[in-house]
This record gives C-alpha cells, sequence and structure tokens, in this order.
C-alpha cells in the first residue's frame, strides 16, 4: 500500500533551518508529484510547493519562494523540503502529500512532522 | 481570486443531512477537492474532481460546484463523522493551491 513516513519532530532557534523528510513506499516515486503542507495549531492547512520527483523540478508558493528548497534522493525514494530563516511563526505540523494520477488533489499524506521554533 | 470561505462550524444531529460549504470567485470553474480531518490525524481526501469519491469513501459523501459555491454534503451523519473538513482548489493562473479555511463538524 501506498506510504508517505516522514521525519521526527524538530526544534529550532529562530534564524535557523530545518530539512524534513518524507520516505514513500508502495509505488513508483517519480511517477507523482509530491507537496508540502503546513498547519499551524487551529488553522486551516497552507500550501507550500510542489516537486516532481522525475526531474526535480519545482514550484513554490510566493510567500516562500527564497526561504524554501525541495529536493529528492531517487535511490531512497524521499523527498525532502528544507525551510531556512525560521521565525517562531513558522511553528506548524508540516505534511508532506502525494499528488494524484487523475486530479489535483492530494491523494496520500505523510503522518506530519511537528516543527517547533523557540529561542 | 485566491481566497476560499467556509464557514467555522457546523453542527448536526446524528442521522440527519450535513452540508459544509466553500465559497469563492467563479469556483464553479474549477475542481474542488474535500478533505477529512480528525484531530491529531492527517488529512483524508473525501471527494475529489467536485463529485467523484476515492475508494473507501461511503456513499454518504457527495460533493457539488457550481457558480461561487462548491457543497461537501453527508446525507446521514455518523457520530464518527465529527471532524475538520477543508476544501481545495488549484489555481492555474498561477499554478498554486488553495486551502479553505476549515469546517468544524460538530454531531450533537
Amino acid at each position: 500500500q501506498v506510504q508517505l513516513v516522514q521525519s521526527g519532530a524538530e526544534v529550532q532557534k529562530p534564524g535557523a533551518s530545518v530539512k524534513v523528510s518524507c520516505k514513500t513506499s508502495g509505488y513508483t516515486f517519480t511517477s507523482y508529484d509530491i507537496h508540502w503542507v503546513r498547519q499551524a495549531t487551529g488553522q486551516g492547512p497552507e500550501w507550500m510547493g510542489w516537486m516532481n520527483p522525475n526531474g526535480g523540478l519545482t514550484g513554490y508558493a510566493q510567500k516562500f519562494q527564497g526561504r524554501i528548497t525541495m529536493t529528492r534522493n531517487t535511490s531512497i525514494n524521499t523527498a525532502y523540503m528544507e525551510l531556512s530563516s525560521l521565525r517562531s511563526d513558522d511553528t506548524a505540523v508540516y505534511y508532506c502529500a502525494r499528488n494524484s494520477a487523475l486530479d489535483t488533489a492530494f491523494d496520500h499524506w505523510g503522518q506530519g512532522t511537528l516543527v517547533t521554533v523557540s529561542s | 481570486s485566491d481566497v476560499l470561505t467556509q464557514p467555522p462550524s457546523v453542527s448536526v444531529a446524528p442521522g440527519k443531512p450535513a452540508k459544509i460549504t466553500c465559497g469563492g470567485h467563479n469556483i464553479g470553474s474549477k475542481s474542488v477537492h474535500w478533505y477529512q480531518q480528525k484531530a491529531g490525524q492527517a488529512p483524508v481526501l473525501v471527494i475529489y474532481y467536485d463529485t467523484d469519491r476515492p475508494s473507501g469513501i461511503p456513499e454518504r459523501f457527495s460533493g457539488s460546484n457550481s457558480g461561487n459555491t462548491a457543497t461537501l454534503t453527508i446525507s446521514r451523519v455518523e457520530a464518527g463523522d465529527e471532524a475538520d473538513y477543508f476544501c481545495q482548489v488549484w489555481e492555474r493562473s498561477s499554478d498554486h493551491w488553495v486551502f479553505g479555511g476549515g469546517t468544524k463538524l460538530t454531531v450533537l
């Protein structure tokens, strides 16, 4: 079955960077785009960007341009999202999600990674 | 437009229908997806392409989309349906994805 398993919780100081991993299994990694979405406590999800694992092409939300980098390692079917210059309002649960083959929906999600930014 | 508007909360008695709306400029021209998120869990896709259900989602869940409003309908609400529900669209003009603010469904 399709699975997306994310790395564990992180605590970072303001100004630092965080890199979250998303290890996939149960499907051909390079055939489906991967998205990253974050959700602050009590808030709706916020889309951050997408990556095509086949060629590495990316597209980022304007809000995160210059601070976000999405990469992948196709040999281990894993996607990564790195966010730099962290601020306290970056504290949130970060999810990776697979783009559906049928439409622009996200059909499978990782379990989420809590990133806390605190001095 | 990148704004999707949902009511913060909807309450319904068990066995009754629940309707959750998602408002956006000309949303009827876009493909709307709906997600269910239970407390402490990742979102789950329940409706895609306005009206389609992924495998494993009960027939009680249905969707519609026209004009400036998309609607998720749960025909006979059960206690296990209590969750937050989010709508989502892809904005072709900017190649961005947008989520609504979410609606908390409470089963009375």
